[in-house]
């Protein structure tokens, strides 16, 4: 079966510009999460989805990133007033609810690029 | 709060030698502990897990790693590399009622032919 997209795969954009990063979880995962990724850094934690709430957002570096997923299953991460730190890869991962050690499933990420 | 650590950034084998990447673990609860491999330009895959069941844990490719308590480790080996190891490796720690992953810094494997 399909597993986690994300689009695009590659984003360049001009500091001070907002800009939105999509992830399509795997059909039927209910748990989502959201991780950014430095050059010659592990991924780091942003925010974790439970359903259509976040159940844990603790990782988010700031007020400029914000994440949504109205209906369960598709989510965005927006980033306003981008920084050239902002550059990254951000990945997205999702798994199934209920058990701490399921595995999460993780996309190949969005590399984002703020000149 | 719990924490990775993993030693060497960067580790060169022979092919066919001995794969050895360290990681040593810090958590105030029992955690879970995982490996993950990154292959250029991909996503993570998980390549094993240990969920308090057993402490040798068995993976994908022919990777294992034991969970050693009083030495906080969770080192991951294969007896004979090959070239399609090359690849960078995560150690990552989960607390047990906490959804979030940590990970550390990895370790790009080089196969030497």
């Amino acid at each position: 079966g399909a597993g986690v997209s994300q689009t695009p795969s590659n984003k360049v954009t001009e500091k001070g510009k907002y800009v939105e990063l999509r992830c399509d979880p795997i059909s039927g995962h209910t748990a989502l999460y959201w991780y950014r990724q430095s050059l010659g850094q592990g991924p780091e934690f942003l925010i974790y989805f439970q359903g259509t709430g976040a159940a844990d957002d603790s990782g988010l570096p700031n007020d400029r990133f914000f994440a949504v997923r109205p209906e369960g299953s598709v989510s965005t991460l927006k980033i306003q007033r981008t920084e050239r730190g902002d550059s990254a890869v951000y990945l997205c991962a999702s798994s199934q609810a209920g058990v701490t050690y399921n595995e999460q499933f993780f996309g190949p990420g969005t590399r984002l690029t703020v000149l | 709060a719990q924490s990775v650590t993993q030693l060497g950034s960067h580790v060169s084998v022979s092919e066919g030698a001995l794969v050895l990447l360290r990681c040593n673990y810090s958590s105030s609860v029992p955690p879970y502990l995982f490996w993950y491999v990154q292959y250029p330009n991909q996503g993570l895959q998980l390549l094993l897990k240990y969920t308090s069941a057993a402490t040798l844990v068995k993976g994908i490719n022919g990777f294992e790693a034991e969970f050693k308590k009083s030495e906080t480790s969770f080192h991951l080996t294969k007896p004979s590399a090959h070239m399609s190891d090359a690849a960078e490796y995560f150690c990552a720690v989960r607390a047990f009622g906490n959804e979030k992953l940590t990970f550390g810094t990895g370790t790009r494997l080089t196969i030497i032919p």
